[in-house]
């Protein structure tokens, strides 16, 4: 069936360093992508979203790139900040039999250390 | 706009206790759901509403009862709390079906 599967964490990075999270999915439609971040104590926000193949989303110096022909859409920053820890979640929309349906990763944890 | 508000932040029950979790928008969103969250698990639809007076089960239903009355209101409710429970429940909102969620703060329940 559709799902999601990102890298386990936690992933800890010292400040300005390169950051990749692994995202990848499994679905019979075409998908709409999502990144999704949870903050400490907070609810989970829209990071960036591609809605169709070679689209790139890109917010806050993170970005991600829907590649449809390794079904992945890999979470991106060039040089994180500690105020980037925080908890990430890919997550997938895709049409089903009864509507659209969201499916979410399992989450990865960042921490950046000074 | 507050957005997506959820009440209580924080709950502690003790088995077979039944309480109503409350989330409410006010987005005049169609599509409103309910997500527990659980380490390890990231998050599990419980139930979801596409309108007023519609709702339908998600991947974990059992134990969980919603209504929907209005656009705005969205509860759900525990009719006997077990341990298994425990979790962090998230409600969330978004114009239709699939398409970008809005998500509230959270509540934090506990059962003994």
């Amino acid at each position: 069936g559709d799902s999601v599967t990102q890298m386990e964490g936690p992933v800890t990075l010292s400040e300005e360093a390169f950051l990749t999270i692994n995202c990848t999915y499994t679905a019979t439609g075409y998908p709409s992508l999502f990144w999704y971040v949870q903050y400490p104590g907070e609810g989970l926000q829209l990071l960036l979203k591609a809605t169709k193949a070679d689209d790139k989303g890109s917010n806050k110096g993170f970005e991600a790139t829907y590649r449809k022909e390794t079904t992945s859409f890999h979470l991106e920053k060039g040089s994180v900040q500690v105020s980037d820890s925080a908890v990430y979640f890919c997550a997938l929309s895709v049409i089903t039999n009864t509507g659209n349906q969201f499916y979410f990763g399992t989450g990865t944890s960042l921490t950046v250390i000074p | 706009n507050a957005g997506v508000t959820q009440t209580p932040k924080f709950q502690v029950l003790k088995t077979g206790q039944s309480m109503t979790l409350q989330c409410a928008q006010d987005m005049n969103h169609e599509y409103m759901s309910w997500y527990r969250q659980d380490p390890g698990m990231g998050l599990r639809l419980i139930h979801y509403s596409v309108g007023a007076g519609i709702t339908d089960q998600g991947e974990v239903p059992n134990g969980y009862n919603v209504s929907r009355s209005t656009t705005e209101d969205f509860p759900l409710r525990l009719l006997s709390a077990a341990p298994s429970q425990t979790s962090v429940y998230f409600c969330a909102s978004s114009r239709t079906r699939g398409v970008t969620q809005y998500f509230g703060p959270g509540t934090r329940l506990t059962v003994l």
